[in-house]
């Protein structure tokens, strides 16, 4: 079956680390995006990437790091700099990025800094 | 002004009832529209893709305004599999799909 895994699906962190949101996709799909959900608010766009080696920020990139070294996967790395980085974390990707593709979300992580 | 709205609920209905969401939208040059449905702590999947003719999928009915720049779900004989949050999505760019704007959602609950 096609579709986007990640892992793990609960994660606690100390305050002071970094830590490793893992993403991937078996659907061939060019563009990924990573999203953070709070209670309240709408989805906010962390990073996306559009192809292999290239990624741009979002809105809320601060404290935020990523790559793209391969097409299926798209790991997010929260850093000790994101100050309040308990959240809801999705990975998202589309076949294309016309305005009209659909976006497929994975599971989504919850990430809890004690 | 939020750039995209919604009534953040919740609706309480009974089995059977029918139920209106709606969204406004704050772009007038916004693309594409969408409704995703996310049930509590799970990933939101799409439900329906609004084109500007209005379309329509078994039960759920959507409808674009673009002269009021709104968007409206419409569920009709509501099940209580349907209880779940809605999120009306809109992407404000020409190509990009990195202009989607999510809503808060809207919880419907559908009770016995």
């Amino acid at each position: 079956d096609g579709g986007i895994t990640q892992s793990p699906k609960y994660l606690f962190r100390k305050e002071g680390q970094n830590v490793t949101l893992s993403c991937e996709q078996n659907l061939n799909h060019d563009a990924m995006y990573w999203y953070r959900q709070d209670p309240g608010q709408g989805l906010r766009l962390i990073y996306y990437s559009q192809i292999v080696n290239d990624f741009q920020k979002g809105d809320i990139a601060e404290g935020y790091s990523v790559s793209r070294e391969k097409k299926e996967s798209f790991p997010l790395t929260v850093t000790s700099a994101q100050k309040n980085p308990t959240a809801f974390y999705l990975c998202a990707s589309t076949a294309g990025t016309s305005v009209y593709n659909e976006q497929f979300f994975g599971p989504g992580t919850r990430l809890t800094v004690l | 002004r939020k750039e995209v709205e919604q009534d953040p609920g919740p609706f309480n209905v009974p089995e059977g009832a029918t139920v209106a969401f709606n969204c406004t939208y704050s772009n007038s040059a916004s693309q594409s529209f969408f409704w995703y449905r996310q049930d509590c702590r799970k990933e939101p999947k799409l439900l329906m893709s609004v084109y500007s003719s209005g379309n329509e999928d078994g039960r759920f009915t959507a409808q674009l305004n673009r002269a009021s720049q709104y968007i409206s779900l419409l569920i009709r004989d509501s099940k209580l599999s349907d209880s779940a949050t809605y999120l009306c999505v809109v992407n404000e760019g020409e190509m990009q799909a990195d202009k989607l704007i999510f809503g808060t959602g809207t919880r419907l609950q559908v009770f016995p």
